[in-house]
């Protein structure tokens, strides 16, 4: 039973270059958190989707960040224009239920360095 | 707002002594209370929650936590530290939806680095 993927794992990208990290989550879970962890913090809550659906995207930065969880296939969160300040580790989580009861499944993590 | 303190950056202990990492929260319902640790190169790995009920409880990997809720403390506890132990451990709140949080959106604190000596 494969846990949370992500890929991939180590990204580098040029300033002004797109960023587009892939999470598949858990089988039989539909719905998928993105998170963000600058050095030296603790992971921010980005987005939360479920199937097709954006559900609160309250912690993504207005500009240049999008996410997706099409109904075939992983969530992508795509990062235009990149700059150095995107420089972080993302990191996927996957519920098989929107209720706080469930735990969250944490993938490894994309490690996006910006030249 | 809702934020989650861990006053500790790095802690280190000699392996077999006890260990405590603080957490302290600001939140102003029932939280939900989680502590993560985070090995390098790792995802986060669930050790316990606390949601309602005996404020003692036991997670996995023999550790324990204790939610205080008159000292907003929600404290990791293990009584013998093993090498394997040594890892990133962080301290989470989850808002209630009731109040207006949305499911998923954890805060987390900064983390504690633990560090084992032999």
């Amino acid at each position: 039973n494969a846990g949370v993927m992500q890929n991939p794992r180590h990204l580098v990208r040029r300033r002004g270059q797109e960023a587009r990290l892939r999470c598949s989550p858990m089988k039989g879970h539909s719905h998928v958190y993105w998170y963000r962890q600058l050095p030296e913090e603790g992971l921010k809550f980005m987005v939360y989707l479920q199937k097709e659906n954006i559900i609160d995207e309250s912690g993504m930065p207005k500009e240049r960040f999008s996410a997706e969880f099409p109904k075939e296939g992983p969530s992508i969160l795509r990062i235009q224009q990149v700059v150095r300040g995107d420089s972080a580790a993302y990191f996927c989580a996957s519920s098989p239920s929107a209720t706080t009861n469930e735990k969250l499944f944490f993938g490894s993590g994309t490690q996006l360095s910006v030249l | 707002a809702q934020s989650v303190t861990q006053p500790d950056i790095h802690i280190t202990v000699s392996e077999g002594a006890s260990l405590e990492l603080r957490c302290n929260y600001s939140y102003g319902a029932t939280p939900y209370l989680f502590w993560y640790v985070q090995s390098p190169g790792q995802g986060l790995q669930l050790l316990l929650k606390y949601f309602s009920g005996d404020t003692l409880v036991q997670g996995i990997k023999g550790f324990e936590a204790e939610f205080k809720r008159s000292q907003s403390s929600f404290n990791l506890r293990k009584p013998s530290v093993h090498w394997s132990d040594a890892a990133e451990y962080f301290c989470a709140v989850a808002p209630d939806p009731y109040y207006g949080g949305s499911q998923g959106n954890l805060i987390f604190g900064k983390g504690t680095k633990l560090s084992v000596k032999p």
